[in-house]
């Protein structure tokens, strides 16, 4: 079967760093990705890990363990807007996308 | 360069009537997919285009459901008749490579 895991809210505080991580199970696997979804919005792309390692793009970074089955979004500098839901997915053999339920992140002032 | 578009952004229907969902995708993106986030569930996909051809449809929950893509450019996927599980937000994303680009969605609510 498949299974994403991640942690349904987190609260962090603004400046701060928070590390949201993510947990997989699945049958096939082209890449590890992550999303923001703010509310009533569009998901919209932050990265993509197909190799094992540290992806860095601005005050964002995503790392991925193939072999543990894991990866973390770290998040540093946070502001106010960072606030939204942080969507991990595994993609598929077929292109398609596998979801976790998202982890809600509320940055406090 | 314009982005995923969804029409209608929202849409209420009486369980048992039709309903039809449209997207356009970022043109040139021959990928495109349907998803579908039921309350308190995870965003679950539906089906994936190549051009006008299905690719995977295996998320289709059932035969109520029938997507296409004429032409290769716009979809639809049309639900008939509706029935309340399908109430949810149904999302459309294109892509040329790895990355998707997702719609803001359409939520469906059946009464």
């Amino acid at each position: 079967g498949q299974n994403i895991d991640q942690p349904t809210e987190m609260t962090a505080t603004e400046g701060a760093i928070v590390q949201i991580n993510c947990t997989y199970q699945t049958s096939g696997f082209n890449g590890l990705f992550w999303y923001q979804q703010h509310a009533g919005e569009a998901p919209t792309f932050l990265s993509y890990n197909v190799l094992d390692g540290l992806e860095e793009k601005g005050r964002f970074s995503s790392f991925l363990s193939r072999s543990k089955g894991y990866s973390y979004l770290l998040l540093k500098e946070l502001q106010m807007k960072d606030s939204a839901s942080y969507l991990c997915a595994v993609g598929g053999s077929q292109g398609n996308l596998i979801f976790g339920k998202g982890t809600k992140l509320s940055v406090k002032p | 360069e314009a982005g995923v578009t969804q029409f209608p952004s929202h849409s209420v229907i009486e369980k048992g009537q039709t309903v039809t969902l449209r997207c356009d995708p970022i043109s040139g993106h021959d990928n495109l997919y349907w998803y579908r986030r039921v309350m308190g569930k995870e965003i679950k996909f539906l089906l994936h285009f190549v051009k006008e051809s299905k690719q995977d449809e295996s998320g289709m929950p059932n035969n109520r459901f029938l997507a296409e893509r004429t032409g290769g450019t716009y979809s639809t996927l049309k639900v008939q008749p509706a029935e309340l599980e399908d109430s949810g937000v149904y999302f459309c994303a294109s892509s040329h490579l790895y990355e998707q680009f997702f719609g803001p969605g359409t939520r469906l609510t059946v009464l």
